[in-house]
């Protein structure tokens, strides 16, 4: 099976870029998650990019996927307190329709 | 287009009582997951249903445990004969075939149970 590791912790100052990273295990993986998860709330899906791309840029959300190295980033621009939650990773391939997800990387935003 | 609801949001139930959680997908979706999140961790699959039947239980324990997405009404979640490691957040996430990456799924906001 799938194996996922985040970091679990980054702290950032506000206005600073932040840089939450994922690796991964399996490559038959085909879709590629983020997803926020604020305090006693539920998953938020951010954004996603399929396998085949190797970057993906939405507003200050940037998405790079390195499939040789198989890790895989999200880069959040300007960041703002409002950005603090928990980041998680998922993947899921076109056989199984359940996400993996990562253990989630906590983005703590310093004013 | 209300989003996927679950309900209760805290459930507490004494370790040996039945634990039922429940869910109502999107509008439109025919399809449930359920995850469970420990304390610190991330999400774990569980189960996936499609109306009346159940698709993939591989992440479901094999006792004590059991879901069904019925013709009509919620998906429920069952746990018989609660214990302590039970305690977690169960997450329902909903979703249709055809969607983004064939599982771009809809997460509901848990409900957390705590088991006395």
């Amino acid at each position: 099976g799938e194996d996922v590791e985040q970091s679990l912790f980054l702290s950032v100052r506000e206005g600073d870029s932040s840089v939450i990273n994922c690796t991964y295990t399996d490559s038959s993986s085909t879709y590629l998650y983020w997803y926020k998860q604020e305090p006693g709330a539920g998953l938020q899906l951010l954004t996603y990019i399929f396998s085949n791309m190797d970057m993906k840029q939405d507003q200050r959300l940037t998405v790079l996927l390195n499939k040789k190295d198989k890790h895989l980033s999200l880069r959040i621009a300007d960041t703002q307190t409002g950005d603090s939650a928990i980041y998680f990773c998922a993947f899921s391939d076109t056989g199984r329709r359940a996400l993996t997800f990562g253990s989630g990387t906590r983005l703590q935003v310093q004013p | 287009n209300a989003g996927v609801m679950q309900n209760p949001r805290h459930l507490v139930r004494r370790r040996g009582q039945e634990a039922r959680l429940r869910c109502s997908p999107m509008k439109g979706h025919s399809h449930v997951y359920w995850y469970r999140q420990l304390p610190e961790e991330g999400l774990k699959f569980m189960v996936y249903l499609q109306k009346e039947n159940i698709i993939d239980e591989s992440g479901m324990p094999k006792e004590r445990f059991s879901a069904e997405f019925p013709k009509e009404g919620p998906s429920i979640l069952r746990i018989q004969q609660v214990v302590r490691g039970d305690s977690a957040a169960y997450f329902c996430a909903s979703g249709y075939r055809g969607g983004v990456g064939n599982t771009e799924a809809f997460f509901g906001q848990g409900t957390r149970l705590t088991v006395v």
